[in-house]
Parts: C-alpha cells; structure tokens; sequence
C-alpha cells in the first residue's frame, strides 16, 4: 500500500521568511514519482514539481526548492523568501512506476503567510 | 486555450437524489481524470480515462458512482441515491499524456461542490 504523510497540518509564517513543508512517503515499488500540487482559495490544483525515484538531484526553481531524500523517504519543499501569494494547501503526492495511473495524496499543508 | 471546467460548481442536494457532474477537459488531452476531495483531505482518486475508455477505478467508487466519456471529449460523473457521505469536492482533471510521461502534470478545474441534507 502507499501512503503519502504531511505532519504539518498548518503553518504561519511571515512574509519574507523561508518555510518548509515536510512529505514523507510509504511504497514497496522500488520506482516511483512524487509530485508537489498547489491549492489556491480558488480551489483548482497547480503542479509544482514531478521527481523521479532514481533522480535524487535537489531541484531549485526560482524561490521554490525541493529535497528528496530517498535514504528517510521524504521529498520535503522549501519556499524561500515567502510571499502573501504563496498562501495556499499544499499537496504531496506518490504514484506508482507500474501500470496504474492513480496519484496518492497526502492530506496537505495549509500555509499562511503573514503580511 | 481555456482551462478543465466543471458544471456545476455547487450541488446541494436531498439524500436519495442523483446528482450528475459534467468536465469538460482541455482539448486534445485524451486523458480525464475524477478525483474527490473532503473536507480537511487531500484528493483520492475514483477513476481515470484514456479516450473513451475507462481503464481504472478506484474501490472507492462503489455501484452508485457512474461515470462516462462517451466520445472521448467531455466526461460526466453520475451519483445515484445520494448519501451524506458523498458530500464533497469532485475533481476533475486532464492531461495530454500520462502521469509518467512528459512532466506528468495533471490540469485541475475547480471542483464541483457537493452538498448532500
């Protein structure tokens, strides 16, 4: 079974300060993919970032960075320099290298940025 | 190029009513996508298309849950004989390719809120 962990259930910063968001995952597929989905008040997700389990390279866009860590199976995601903007839920999600399609979702971070 | 879009975006409803969601997906992306999401969750997948074909469906889309992409376009969801537990938002999502493909993003609309008294 997979399951997909975001301990934080919410988090405030103020603005300007860097954050991060934690995701630890569970699979016994020795390949997989793990994404980060962003939910605005508006409702719809945004994609953020897909990883690869065989590529363990640390990801930086813009003030947006990810660390996966496949030796404690976590893929946390840092956001430096936090804007009001950045103000939303946010998803982790694990799905399978191997014939289905499903995306596994943690139960998300809400993160609030204070002005 | 207008994004995935849902209709209705809100539902209320009697328990023991049929309600049906329609997604209209971006054009030409031949796979569609329903997922639910509860209050405080995070999505959960029901079922996915590939064309007109649904190929996977979740355990939690029991006999009540009917969904369909007759022409390989637009997809509607139907849920029959309402409970309050189908109370939720339900997604609907498209993308030119599978997850594993390309950069495996998935488009999301808004979501169709349902209520269910």
């Amino acid at each position: 079974a997979q399951k997909v962990t975001q301990a934080q259930t919410e988090i405030s910063v103020v603005e300007k300060e860097d954050v991060t968001l934690d995701c630890v995952y569970e699979t016994r597929d020795t390949t997989y993919y793990l994404f980060w989905y962003k939910q605005p008040p508006s409702g719809e997700l945004v994609f953020l970032i897909r990883r690869n389990s065989f590529d363990e390279q640390n990801e930086i866009s813009g003030r947006y960075s990810w660390n996966f860590q496949k030796s404690t199976s976590s893929f946390n995601f840092t956001i430096t320099a936090s804007q009001v903007v950045d103000s939303a839920v946010y998803f982790c999600a694990l799905k399978s290298n191997f014939g289905n399609e499903k995306l596994t979702f943690g139960t998300g971070t809400r993160l609030t940025i204070i002005p | 190029d207008t994004g995935v879009s849902q209709d209705p975006r809100h539902k209320i409803t009697k328990r023991g009513q049929n309600v049906t969601f329609r997604c209209d997906p971006i054009s030409e992306h031949n796979r569609l996508y329903w997922y639910r999401q509860t209050l405080g969750q995070g999505p959960e997948f029901l079922t996915y298309f590939q064309n007109e074909a649904q190929l996977e469906k979740s355990r939690l889309l029991s006999d009540r849950f009917s969904a369909e992409r007759p022409k390989g376009s637009f997809s509607t969801l139907e849920i029959q004989r309402t409970e309050q537990g189908d109370s939720a938002m339900y997604l609907c999502a498209s993308s030119p390719l599978g997850v594993a493909a390309t950069t495996g993003e998935l488009f999301f609309g808004e979501g169709s809120r349902l209520t269910v008294l």
